[in-house]
């Protein structure tokens, strides 16, 4: 079974500021994809990165980057220059591949990360 | 952009009553799911859909839930006979392949439920 592990209920960070944000996982498949999910205070659930488990290097989207280690099995999501607007609930989630078709995301308990002037 | 569009936002029931979530999934997406969020807890897998059937479902997702694409765009959730620990977000989400790869699960703005 996949297990994802998210350590930060909260986080603070300064504006301007780069955070980084705790993912752990667990799985016996070696073909696997990570995907961050920012959740703000609205609800709705807003994709931001992904990792495959064969990528060669660490997926960066924006101001969004993915400090990928395989053998430690972590996923940390780095955020550069932090904004007000990133003052959200993040998630971390892990894919598998459902046989009779799509996909199935295991998701992390969050990270509450509060962006201050 | 291309979004996934959910209705109700919000929805009130009493305990017992038959609820219908609706979605409409991005139009050339093949996949489609239904995940839900107690208050305050992590996202959790209901469904997966897939050439008109489910392609799996969790343990969450018993006789009481159904799901439904009756029409070619619309994709919906039944709960039967709600009962109080259904009080959720339900998020309904598609995608355009299944297999390995980038596929991202694009989610919609959620329904809140309410059960009294």
């Amino acid at each position: 079974a996949q297990k994802i592990t998210q350590t930060q209920p909260g986080m603070f960070v300064q504006e301007k500021e780069a955070v980084t944000l705790d993912c752990t996982y667990d799985t016996s498949d070696p073909s696997y994809g990570l995907f961050w999910y920012k959740q703000p205070s609205s609800g709705e659930m807003i994709f931001l990165i992904y990792q495959g488990s064969y990528d060669q290097q660490n997926a960066t989207e924006g101001r969004y980057s993915l400090n990928f280690q395989k053998a430690r099995k972590s996923a940390n999501l780095v955020i550069s220059a932090s904004q007000l607007g990133d003052s959200a609930m993040y998630f971390c989630a892990m894919r598998e591949v459902i046989t009779g078709g799509g996909n199935k995301l295991t998701f992390g308990t969050g990270t509450q990360l509060k962006v201050e002037l | 952009e291309p979004e996934v569009t959910q209705t109700p936002s919000h929805q009130v029931t009493q305990m017992g009553q038959e609820v219908i979530l609706r979605c409409v999934p991005i139009s050339n997406h093949l996949y489609f799911y239904w995940y839900r969020q107690i208050l305050g807890q992590k996202v959790e897998f209901l469904v997966s859909f897939y050439n008109n059937e489910i392609s799996e479902k969790s343990e969450i997702f018993d006789d009481q839930f159904s799901v439904e694409r009756p029409d070619g765009s619309n994709f919906t959730l039944k709960i039967r006979s709600t009962k109080l620990e259904d009080s959720a977000m339900y998020f309904c989400a598609s995608s355009e392949v299944g297999g390995s790869g980038a596929n991202v699960l694009t989610f919609g703005a959620g329904s809140r439920l309410t059960v009294l």
